[in-house]
């Protein structure tokens, strides 16, 4: 079946510090993988895609690289700032499935002055 | 450019009743779609739309629930005699495409719904 496992958080950090968030996937066929983020009170916005294996999804200094050989998708940022205080959703959308998404469970940021 | 949108944002009901919420999606977004959210918890899939034909729904979805979207514009979910297991986030999402996976969804803030 179609699942995405992400790290548990909640994770701190300080202004400026390295960010990775770790997802892994199973997935019948090839599928695409999304990060959404949730900012308090607002719904889930994209932040990046990746839609085959080595693509490189960017957005506002966020990165993540899509790993078929891994099964993984983590979000990297270099420094992070406060405003990046969110939830954090990996998702895939795989062939033949309906186009719904799988989401993990989020992982909850803060970043501290 | 204007986004999905919901309403009402908050609901407050006792068991038993019935509630009705309503999704406004991307104007020429022809695929609208329900999830579920529940604290602490990603997005589940409940139901999609293709213009006006529901194509899937989720286990997830029992009898209670119906979903419609008449004239492939706005969408409808109702929850019939509702219980306090349905205390969640109902998320529409819409996305324009004819059917690729590979498709973004644009989500809307949500449904707050609790039964007391």
């Amino acid at each position: 079946g179609n699942s995405v496992t992400q790290m548990e958080g909640p994770v701190t950090l300080s202004e400026e510090a390295f960010l990775t968030i770790n997802c892994t996937y199973t997935a019948t066929g090839y599928p695409s993988l999304f990060w959404y983020v949730q900012y308090p009170g607002e719904g889930l916005q994209l932040l990046l895609k990746a839609t085959k294996a080595d693509d490189k999804g960017s957005n506002k200094g966020f990165e993540a690289t899509y790993r078929k050989e891994t099964t993984s998708f983590h979000l990297e940022k270099g420094s992070v700032q406060v405003s990046d205080s969110a939830v954090y959703f990996c998702a895939l959308s795989a062939p033949n499935t309906g186009n719904q998404f799988y989401f993990g469970t989020g992982t909850s940021l803060t970043v501290i002055p | 450019d204007t986004g999905v949108s919901q309403d009402p944002r908050h609901k407050i009901t006792k068991r038993g009743q019935n509630v009705t919420f309503r999704c406004d999606p991307i104007s020429e977004h022809n695929r609208l779609y329900w999830y579920r959210q529940t604290l602490g918890q990603g997005p589940e899939f409940l139901t999609y739309f293709q213009n006006e034909a529901q194509l899937e729904k989720s286990r997830l979805l029992s009898d209670r629930f119906s979903a419609e979207r008449p004239k492939g514009s706005f969408s409808t979910l109702e929850i019939q005699r509702t219980e306090q297991g349905d205390s969640a986030m109902y998320l529409c999402a819409s996305s324009l495409g004819s059917g690729e996976y590979q498709e973004t969804q644009y989500f809307g803030p949500g449904t707050r719904l609790l039964v007391l």
